[in-house]
């Protein structure tokens, strides 16, 4: 099966500059999570989508990060304006874990976005 | 609040050379805990979820076990290609479906 894409996986911007990154998950996975992971750490989570709802953004900086999830398959994340300790990867992944499917299903991982604010 | 804490952050082992990575945790009931393996530029690959204490589980070399605090990953007999970083990460029981917590990971590096 394919697995999850990301799009793009490098990109380098100035700080108070916007960015927007992308992600089509596995096929058939009902949910949908947006990971920050910073150098020399584990990931951590900053948006889950159940379908094109949102299920948890309590670690999300609102006031200069979005996401949506349209249509229920495919998903943005934007920053606006990006600050210097936004660099960092960001990882979508997606899991069939939600109702009608077991509750630890595993997350499936992409490659993720490598972003450095200059 | 949550806490996974991963020791060492780094091991240097020579190929055939076992070891364990540990995993320490606390969390507000444990709904399962998984280990990841992460390449460098790449995404975080799944290897076991283990659900309760005592439950182990092998992958090759690779030996995942549990107690009520905490998880060890054993690497029996080493080659270069298991170099990599190891992530443990927990879903709390209170958690929305999915939602991992991960440690730091511990970063493995096999020479040959």
């Amino acid at each position: 099966e394919a697995g999850v894409a990301q799009s793009p996986r490098y990109k380098i911007i100035e700080k108070r500059q916007s960015v927007a990154f992308w992600c089509n998950p596995i096929s058939g996975h009902a949910t949908l999570y947006w990971y920050q992971q910073i150098l020399g750490q584990g990931p951590k989570l900053l948006i889950q989508f159940q379908n094109n709802g949102v299920v948890d953004d309590s670690q999300l900086p609102k006031d200069r990060f979005s996401a949506e999830r349209l249509k229920g398959v495919d998903s943005t994340l934007k920053i606006q304006p990006a600050k210097l300790e936004d660099s960092a990867v960001y990882l979508c992944a997606s899991s069939s874990a939600g109702p009608g499917g077991s509750y630890n299903s595993p997350l499936h991982f992409g490659n993720g976005t490598r972003l450095t604010v200059t | 609040e949550d806490q996974v804490t991963q020791s060492p952050e780094a091991l240097r082992l020579q190929e055939g050379e076992s070891s364990s990575l540990n995993c320490s945790y606390t969390v507000s009931g444990l709904r399962g805990l998984f280990w990841y393996r992460q390449d460098p530029g790449k995404g975080p690959e799944f290897l076991f979820t283990l659900y309760s204490a005592g439950e182990e589980k092998e992958k090759e070399r690779l030996k995942a076990t549990l107690t009520k605090k905490e998880s060890f990953l054993h690497i029996t007999a080493p080659k270069p290609e298991d170099s990599a970083t190891y992530l443990c990460a927990v879903q709390a029981s209170g958690g929305s479906w999915g939602k991992l917590q991960f440690g730091a990971g511990t970063q493995v590096v096999v020479t040959p």
